[in-house]
């Protein structure tokens, strides 16, 4: 499976400021993905990355708020803008190796993070 | 779109007991179903998956079943270990059949 490398592992920032989280695969990938787990809770999809293209965001995600880059088959980034501390949260990038529907889903380690 | 309802939310069982982790999904198009141990700071591991076109997997003292019909597949964990103790999601594909759609977790506890 692939090996994914998260940056940060985690951060503290102060409310109204940006954090920009990088996500990087050892291999190409179809499919990359960014996730949210707040405290104690379940993982919620934020969008799907597309490589060239503008990320597809699930309900309740805005690109204003989480701008999404993915540049080529093994890199993407996540922004949480202006932040308030209710994106608390571990941020988590996932990717799929086997193509649509196909499975082989990995997790990186996360990014926790903390906004005071 | 997809939902995936997962039960209990705890579950504490004495080590050598099974552990048994229900999900229930609402798309009856889904056609693949994972489940993933993360354990406190790390991000989710995939431990065990099963595709539609089968109704159970195992892997040494891990199972999971699956009914289509009823659409809910359960995750099986026999001679369980203090090791075990962690939060086990399961997950379904979106409609879109793209991501992966999680349920709430179920924390684990296994004494010993």
């Amino acid at each position: 499976s692939a090996v994914i490398s998260q940056k940060p592992s985690r951060d503290i920032c102060q409310r109204g400021t940006s954090l920009t989280i990088q996500c990087q695969v050892d291999s190409q990938v179809t499919m990359m993905f960014w996730y949210r787990q707040q405290p104690g809770q379940s993982l919620t999809l934020i969008a799907t990355a597309n490589q060239g293209s503008e990320a597809t965001y699930e309900s309740g995600f805005v690109i204003d708020k989480f701008p999404i880059s993915r540049p080529n088959l093994t890199f993407s980034t996540l922004t949480v803008s202006n932040m308030s501390p209710e994106d608390s949260s571990i941020y988590l990038c996932s990717v799929s190796t086997l193509g649509r529907g196909t499975g082989g889903y990995t997790f990186g380690s996360g990014t926790r993070l903390t906004v005071v | 779109g997809e939902n995936v309802e997962q039960h209990p939310s705890t579950l504490s069982v004495q080590e050598g007991d099974s552990a048994v982790i229900k999900c229930t999904y609402s798309d009856s198009a889904s056609n693949y179903f994972p489940w993933y141990k993360q354990e406190l700071g790390k991000g989710p591991q995939l431990i065990i998956d099963i595709r539609s076109n089968v109704g159970e997997k195992k892997d040494q003292r891990i199972a999971v079943t699956l009914n289509k019909t009823a659409k809910h597949f359960s995750l099986h964990i026999t001679e369980t270990q203090p090791e075990d103790s962690a939060v086990y999601f399961c997950a379904a594909l979106n409609q879109a059949g793209t991501a992966l759609i999680f349920g709430k977790g179920t924390t684990l506890s296994v004494s010993s």
